[in-house]
């Protein structure tokens, strides 16, 4: 079965830390690993993404980190803010139609 | 202002009862998504339209039915078959596919159903 396992399931940082969520994948045919971010009572939002022919992307204060031995990629934010406090997914996709996504981590980061 | 846009934001369900989650969209695309949403659960597909007047079932389809009459609409019912409808409910759309640039989803600001 296709799955997408995330972790951690929560995370507590103080400002101005660089929380990693890591997440894990099987399917070797999986092109396409996007992030998005949700706050309580709304729908996800787009954060990054990435495909397995780079090995890192950054945008902002997000980077992403793609090891594709491994089947691994891993989210990262520098220099956290309060206002990313949120709920991150990460997720995978061997077709357009068809989003794999992980279990979510819930993200606070204290003043 | 283009976005999705799904109503009602909160929704009581009585026993035995139908109800219809709204969704429209005034981006364009040719796909929409259905998810539900589960505390500490990722986000499940229930149900996809590719193209107006088509849909395909996804992961956990049963006690769900959708239409698309229209490219901007795809309403979401949830039938007295379903068991265990509380849930907060998703709806998504984008461009197509065929080109793996138009992979990324757009998400609606959710509904979320209880049942009384």
């Amino acid at each position: 079965q296709q799955q997408v396992k995330q972790s951690p399931q929560s995370l507590i940082v103080q400002k101005g830390g660089i929380p990693i969520i890591n997440c894990a994948y099987e399917n070797t045919a999986f092109d396409y690993f996007p992030w998005y971010q949700q706050f309580p009572g709304k729908g996800p939002a787009l954060l990054i993404a990435i495909r397995p022919d780079v090995s890192e992307k950054k945008e902002g204060r997000f980077t992403i980190s793609f090891n594709k031995s491994a089947k691994q990629f891993s989210l990262h934010i520098m220099d956290s803010q309060p206002g990313d406090s949120a709920t991150y997914f990460c997720a995978a996709s061997e077709t357009p139609d068809k989003l794999i996504f992980g279990t979510g981590t819930r993200l606070q980061v204290f003043p | 202002d283009g976005g999705i846009t799904q109503s009602p934001k909160y929704l009581f369900r009585k026993e035995g009862q139908n109800v219809t989650l709204s969704c429209e969209q005034n981006l364009n695309h040719d796909a929409m998504y259905w998810y539900r949403q589960d505390p500490g659960q990722g986000l499940r597909l229930i149900y996809y339209s590719q193209i107006v007047n088509d849909f395909q079932k996804g992961d956990i389809a049963e006690g769900y039915s959708v239409s698309r009459e229209k490219k901007e609409s795809f309403p979401l019912t949830v039938t007295s078959a379903q068991k265990n409808p509380t849930a907060f409910y998703l709806c998504a759309s984008s461009v197509g596919w065929g080109d793996t640039s138009q992979e990324t989803q757009y998400f609606g600001p959710g509904t979320r159903l209880l049942v009384l």
